[in-house]
């Protein structure tokens, strides 16, 4: 099993704040993905990052993946109550990090 | 378009009994479709990986015997959890990735199972 840790692993802010989580390995991947599960729900991809050092923007939304393609980042700017939910990390699609749990208050 | 289906949506049993969970594509081929195990506010752990018309394989630590799993059709795969316990509860998520490509799976809405 490929060890994923994810930082932090609840994390409670302002809306309107900004925010970085993390994910962190030992093992290489091919491939890293991001998700946002809500409650009761299956999780929801995100995006897709392969390529070491790719950045990748979706709305208030950015991904990078490491240069060394161990390790990804996730940062929210301007976060909204819309952002709540837990976001999870995946290597080579199966093997899921620790998440993080996000709560955007109003 | 690839829209994944999971009945039943949640499941209360007595314990001892057997529940039968099922996963459908509705709108694309799954050669191969995953189970997963959710734990309150943990992550995903990979049960096994289901192939249409052969065996599971399991990831280390979990039950073939218990968690019994059919990948009979492209659209469909079940999971039985046998002789159900009450530590068997929790939210079961499978997923399906499109034949034939294998790089990207979209996942059911769960199942929560509660074992009394």
């Amino acid at each position: 099993t490929q060890l994923l840790e994810q930082s932090p692993q609840f994390l409670s802010i302002q809306e309107g704040e900004n925010l970085t989580v993390y994910c962190n390995s030992s093992s290489v991947f091919s491939s890293l993905q991001w998700y946002r599960q809500e409650p009761g729900e299956g999780p929801v991809l995100l995006v897709t990052v392969v390529t070491g050092g790719e950045v990748k923007k979706l709305k208030r939304l950015t991904f990078q993946f490491g240069d060394a393609r161990k390790d990804s980042s996730l940062h929210i700017t301007a976060a909204q109550p819309g952002d709540t939910g837990l976001y999870l990390c995946s290597g080579n699609q199966f093997y899921f990090g620790t998440g993080t749990s996000l709560t955007v208050i109003p | 378009g690839a829209v994944v289906s999971q009945h039943p949506s949640w499941v209360i049993c007595k314990s001892g009994t057997s529940v039968k969970i099922e996963c459908r594509s509705l709108d694309f081929q799954a050669t191969t479709m995953f189970w997963y195990r959710q734990f309150p506010k943990q992550s995903l752990m990979l049960m096994a990986t289901s192939n249409e018309g052969s065996k599971a394989t399991y990831e280390q630590g979990v039950e073939k015997d218990k968690f019994l799993i059919n990948h009979a059709s492209l659209t469909l795969s079940t999971l039985t959890v046998t002789s159900a316990h009450p530590e068997d509860s929790s939210f079961y998520i499978c997923s399906a990735s499109p034949a034939p490509s294998y790089n990207e799976q979209f996942f059911g809405p769960g199942t929560r199972l509660t074992v009394l």
